[in-house]
C-alpha cells in the first residue's frame, strides 16, 4: 500500500525557517518524481515544487523561488521541503504527492497528475 | 501559463440526483486533465485522469469527458459521501474548485 506521511509543520514567525519531511513507503520511491502541493486555509490547491527521481531537476512556483528548496534522500525514502524567509502568505497545509509515471520500452516518464497524496502538515506563519 | 476555470463555484443537489461539473482551460490541453475530490480535513484523492479514465478504486458513477478546452465531471447518482469539493488540474495548475453541497 502506498503511503506518504508528512511531518515538520508548526508555528513559525515571519522570516523564520522550517523543514518539512515526507516519508514514503509501499512503492519504489527512487522511481518517481515527487511534488509538494499546498492549500491555504479555506482556499484551493497550489502546486509548490517538483523534483526528479535522482534530484537532478527541481522546479518551483515563482512565489517560493529563492526561499524554498525541495530535496530527497532515496536511501531513506524521504522527500523534504526546506522553507526559509517564511511569510504570512505561506501559511497552508503542505501535501506531499507522488507524480504518476508511465513506462514505455525501457524508459519511464512523468505524467502530469498526482496519484497519491499524504495527509498534509500545517504550517502557520505568524508573530 | 494555463488557467483552469471551474463552474459553478457551488452546486446544491440532493442524493440520487445527477451532478455535472465543468472545467474550462484557457488553451488546449488535449486530453491531459485530471479531477480530484477533497473532503473536509482530508487530502485530495485522484478521481479521473486523461479526461475520462477512472483512477483505481473509483466507483463507476464518476465519469469524465471532454478534450481541448472544455471538460466535464459527471456523477450519475449522488451518494451522501460524494458531497465534497472537486478540483480539475493540468500539470502545475489547479482550478479554483467546485463545492458540491447537499440541498
Amino acid at each position: 500500500e502506498v503511503q506518504l506521511v508528512e511531518s515538520g509543520g508548526g508555528l513559525v514567525q515571519p522570516g523564520g525557517s522550517l523543514r518539512l519531511s515526507c516519508a514514503a513507503s509501499g512503492f519504489t520511491f527512487s522511481s518517481y518524481w515527487m511534488s509538494w502541493v499546498r492549500q491555504a486555509p479555506g482556499k484551493g490547491l497550489e502546486w509548490v515544487a517538483n523534483i526528479k527521481q535522482d534530484g537532478s531537476e527541481k522546479y518551483y512556483v515563482d512565489s517560493v523561488k529563492g526561499r524554498f528548496t525541495i530535496s530527497r534522500d532515496n536511501a531513506k525514502n524521504s522527500l523534504y521541503l526546506q522553507m526559509n524567509s517564511l511569510r504570512a502568505e505561506d501559511t497552508a497545509v503542505y501535501y506531499c504527492a507522488r507524480v504518476s509515471m508511465y513506462y514505455y520500452g525501457s524508459g519511464s516518464y512523468a505524467r502530469y497528475y498526482f496519484d497519491y497524496w499524504g495527509q498534509g502538515t500545517l504550517v502557520t506563519v505568524s508573530s | 501559463e494555463i488557467v483552469l476555470t471551474q463552474s459553478p463555484a457551488t452546486l446544491s443537489l440532493s442524493p440520487g440526483e445527477r451532478a455535472t461539473l465543468s472545467c474550462r482551460a484557457s488553451q488546449s490541453v488535449s486530453s491531459y486533465l485530471a479531477w480530484y475530490q477533497q473532503k473536509p480535513g482530508q487530502a485530495p484523492r485522484l478521481l479521473i485522469y486523461d479526461a475520462s479514465n477512472r483512477a483505481t478504486g473509483i466507483p463507476a458513477r464518476f465519469s469524465g469527458s471532454g478534450s481541448g478546452t472544455d471538460f466535464t465531471l459527471t456523477i450519475s447518482s449522488l451518494e451522501p459521501e460524494d458531497f465534497a469539493v472537486y478540483y480539475c488540474q493540468q500539470r502545475r495548475t489547479f482550478g479554483q474548485g467546485t463545492k458540491l453541497e447537499i440541498k
